[in-house]
């Protein structure tokens, strides 16, 4: 089965730009997360989508990021106005449903470069 | 809440010896544990992971884990490293029947011949 597929691979902008990312999960799945990793550090959860319903956005930075899972398959992760210390990795990954035994299956992720 | 502790960012071992990543974890409800693998520039590929069957898991690459409730930890060993070994790895935790995996800060595998 193919895998869950993201784009850009790379992406460097200048501080207070915009930037937006983009998530294909595996089809069939209805869970998809959006996990930022800086380096040296673990993933860490930003949003989870239930179909196109937020579950869980808590570590969301909501005054500069934002979200959206349309039709409940696609979704675009964007940063507006960009900082310094969103350089990271922005994974995406997707499960078949929450709550259940199954590991997440990742994309390769986007690495962001804030200048 | 749940959390998960990895003792020690970098791991160094000798080609053919054993691999042992340390993994303590905390949850308020029994958990499901999970080990990754990251090599670099890539995403998180599924190791292994325990979800209250055998508290022996063995996963892919032969590796394999070890849930000890009473120690509440998930340790990842391999009996012998390859040079292939050599990537971050990160436990992670997530409460049975809940939703968030909450990751550790990984530890990096160095295979030295």
């Amino acid at each position: 089965e193919a895998g869950v597929a993201q784009s850009p691979r790379y992406k460097i902008i200048e501080k207070r730009q915009s930037v937006a990312f983009w998530c294909n999960p595996i089809s069939g799945h209805a869970t998809l997360y959006w996990y930022q990793q800086i380096l040296g550090q673990g993933p860490k959860l930003l949003i989870q989508f239930q179909n196109n319903g937020v579950v869980d956005d808590s570590q969301l930075p909501k005054d500069r990021f934002s979200a959206e899972r349309l039709k409940g398959v696609d979704s675009t992760l964007k940063i507006q106005p960009a900082k310094l210390e969103d350089s990271a990795v922005y994974l995406c990954a997707s499960s078949p449903a929450p709550g259940l035994d199954y590991g997440y299956t990742f994309g390769s992720g986007t690495r962001l470069t804030v200048v | 809440a749940q959390s998960v502790t990895q003792l020690g960012s970098h791991v160094s071992v000798s080609e053919g010896a054993l691999v042992l990543l340390r993994c303590n974890y905390s949850s308020s409800v029994p958990p499901y544990l999970f080990w990754y693998v990251q090599y670099p520039n890539q995403g998180l590929q599924l190791l292994l992971k325990y979800t209250s069957a055998a508290t022996l898991v063995k996963g892919i690459n032969g590796f394999e884990a070890e849930f000890k409730k009473s120690e509440t930890s998930f340790h990842l060993t391999k009996p012998s490293a390859h040079m292939s070994d050599a990537a971050e790895y990160f436990c992670a935790v997530k409460p049975g029947g809940g939703n968030k995996l909450t990751f550790g800060t990984g530890t990096q595998l160095k295979v030295e011949l």
